[in-house]
Parts: C-alpha cells; sequence; structure tokens
C-alpha cells in the first residue's frame, strides 16, 4: 500500500526564520516520483517540484530546497528566510503505478 | 490563458438535491481528476478518467457520478446518496501520463444547508 504522512499539522514561525516540513512516504514499489504542491489562501494547488525514486539529489530552488533521503524514505522541504507570502498548505505526494497519494497537508503560517 | 476552471466557486446545496459541480480544462491533457478536501484531511480521490468515454472509481465515489464525453470536460455530480457532501471539490488535469504532475482548478466550496 502506497502512504504518505506529515507529521506536523501546523507550523507556525516569524518571517526570516528557517523552516522545514517533514514527509515521510511508504510503498513496495522501486519506481515513484515525489512531489511537493503549494495551496495558497486562494484554494488551487500550485505544483513545486518532482522527484523520481532514482534521483536522490537534493534540489534547491532560490529560498526553497528539497531532501530525498530513500534509506529514511523522507522528503523534506525547507524554506529558508521564510517570508509571509509563504503562508499555506503544503502537501506531499507519491505517485506509483497504481495511484497518486496525498498526505495530509502542513499548514505554514508566516507571521510578521 | 490555459488551464483549469471550475464553476460555480461556491454553492449551496438542500439536503436530496443533486448538484453538478464544472470542470474544464484547455490544456489538451488525456487524464483528469477530481477530489474532495475536508479540513484537516489530504485530498481524496473521487473519480479519474485517463481518456474521453472512459473513467474509474477513486477511494470514496460513492454518492458521485461522473462522465467524460469530451476530452475537455469532466463534470462531478453529487447525488443525494452522499451522505456529508459539504467539502471542497478540486478538479486536476495531468499533463503527461503517471508524472503526477497535476495542474488544478481554483475549487469548489459545496455547503449543504
Amino acid at each position: 500500500a502506497q502512504k504518505v504522512t506529515q507529521a506536523q499539522t501546523e507550523i507556525s514561525v516569524v518571517e526570516k526564520e528557517d523552516v522545514t516540513l517533514d514527509c515521510v512516504y511508504e510503498t513496495r514499489d522501486t519506481t515513484y516520483y515525489l512531489f511537493w504542491y503549494k495551496q495558497p489562501p486562494s484554494g488551487e494547488l500550485v505544483f513545486l517540484i518532482r522527484r523520481n525514486s532514482f534521483d536522490e539529489q537534493n534540489e534547491i530552488s532560490g529560498r526553497y530546497s528539497w531532501n530525498f533521503q530513500k534509506s529514511t524514505s523522507s522528503f523534506n522541504f525547507t524554506i529558508t528566510a521564510s517570508q509571509v507570502v509563504d503562508s499555506a498548505v503544503y502537501f506531499c505526494a507519491l505517485r506509483t503505478l497504481q495511484k497518486l497519494v496525498f498526505g495530509q497537508g502542513t499548514r505554514l503560517t508566516i507571521n510578521p | 490563458d490555459g488551464g483549469i476552471t471550475q464553476s460555480p466557486k461556491y454553492l449551496f446545496r438542500k439536503e436530496g438535491q443533486n448538484v453538478t459541480l464544472s470542470c474544464e480544462q484547455n490544456l489538451n491533457h488525456d487524464a483528469m481528476y477530481w477530489y474532495r478536501q475536508d479540513p484537516g484531511q489530504g485530498l481524496r480521490l473521487i473519480y479519474y478518467s485517463q481518456i474521453v468515454n472512459d473513467f474509474q472509481k477513486g477511494d470514496i465515489a460513492e454518492g458521485y457520478s461522473v462522465s467524460r464525453e469530451k476530452k475537455e470536460s469532466f463534470p462531478l455530480t453529487v447525488t443525494s446518496a452522499q451522505k456529508n457532501p459539504t467539502a471542497f471539490y478540486l478538479c486536476a488535469s495531468e499533463g503527461r501520463a503517471w508524472t503526477g504532475e497535476l495542474f488544478f482548478g481554483e475549487g469548489s466550496r459545496l455547503t449543504v444547508l
């Protein structure tokens, strides 16, 4: 069975702090994709990143970075120097041949 | 602009009524999905369609129905059989098969009075 766990339901930090959102996944498939999506207050989910199971290289995009570790089945997302505009619900997702499964989401609030 | 258009954005319904949520895409995507989102929960798959005139049940299909007569359109009907229909509904399309890179609409919030 496929499962994604985002243990942090809500996180609140002060602007300019760094924050890491955790994502742990379960699958028996050897080939899969991992994703992060952002859901701002408007409601529309926005794709942030995709990683395939054969590529454990970490990625940095501006203030965003992602740490993929197969050994711990984790795909964590870090925002450096957070800003108020980063406030949103963030979803981690796992795609296998069978299905696409989302985690429960982490509500991130950045306070000025 | 290319994208996913959902309507209406807000909808109120009396118990016992069916209601249809519209989802249109102009991205030329084959696959389309309907998800339900409840507070504090992730997205749960209701129905999906990989190709015109074909669709499959997701994890929570009971009380819902869909059609896929055109590539661009994937309407969702919430029937009176759905026991707890108040929720936020999201439609999405997938560009390349099995990529998981979904494009979402802005959602429809259904409230049953």
